[in-house]
């Protein structure tokens, strides 16, 4: 277990919707970070924050969107959902600064859009 | 774009043979390099930091290498095992950002 929470473990959900993804890093971690994996693709950066401040942005989609809240916790809003957009969502979190040190992930959030 | 590549995208090896992989990045975005195993229906999971130039580091049967100059890592399984099977990912801390950026992976598999 890597400390690291993300919830639901699964969601379904139908096209043009949306949905919220909520992660709960390590206790102590300031920083952030979401992945997307879809089908037989590696980990895209989405966006990493640090404590409460977004830090760096990777291929994030305008549809998208995220946050760090004051406990630390992140969520991250998808609206307008379209079929493409069916992944696992990974959330994970590092220590302080975050530059240069290991991440912990969570379990993922598996996201099917019908 | 920052682009980390590994080779090969899949591997199956048999049991007892030791194998290699690489990942590849671009040297003047170096900050820091990770190697991560990642088994089926799990999360990733650090095995290496590695930060210097010439940095080997080694946990069990498993090693890596860091050329920072050239942009390349190499991982090293020794005697590999079928419990070895997992995806491979290092992932890279890009200089001058906080952009924590995954390769896409390297499959072993290791058929008994």
């Amino acid at each position: 277990d890597s400390g690291v929470t993300q919830t639901p473990k699964h969601l379904i959900t139908a096209t043009g919707q949306r949905v919220t993804l909520r992660c709960s890093p390590r206790s102590g971690d300031l920083s952030v970070y979401w992945y997307q994996q879809s089908l037989d693709q590696g980990l895209q950066f989405l966006i990493q924050y640090y404590n409460g401040e977004e830090r760096a942005k990777g291929n994030i989609l305008e549809r998208f969107s995220a946050q760090q809240f004051p406990d630390l916790h992140s969520e991250l809003n998808l609206s307008s959902l379209e079929l493409g957009d069916s992944a696992l969502y990974f959330c994970a979190s590092s220590p302080q600064g975050g530059l240069g040190t290991e991440a912990f992930f969570g379990q993922g959030t598996r996201l099917t859009v019908v | 774009i920052l682009n980390v590549e590994q080779s090969p995208q899949s591997l199956h090896v048999q049991e007892g043979d030791s194998t290699n992989f690489t990942c590849s990045f671009p040297s003047s975005n170096f900050y820091a390099l990770h190697w991560y195993r990642w088994e089926a229906a799990k999360s990733p999971e650090a095995l290496f930091v590695m930060t210097l130039n010439g940095d080997e580091k080694k946990k069990g049967r498993i090693s890596a290498t860091l050329n920072t100059k050239e942009g390349y890592s190499y991982l090293y399984i020794k005697g590999s095992q079928p419990e070895d099977s997992a995806t491979y990912l290092c992932a890279l801390w890009a200089s001058g950002t906080y952009k924590y950026i995954f390769g896409t992976g390297t499959r072993l598999k290791v058929l008994a």
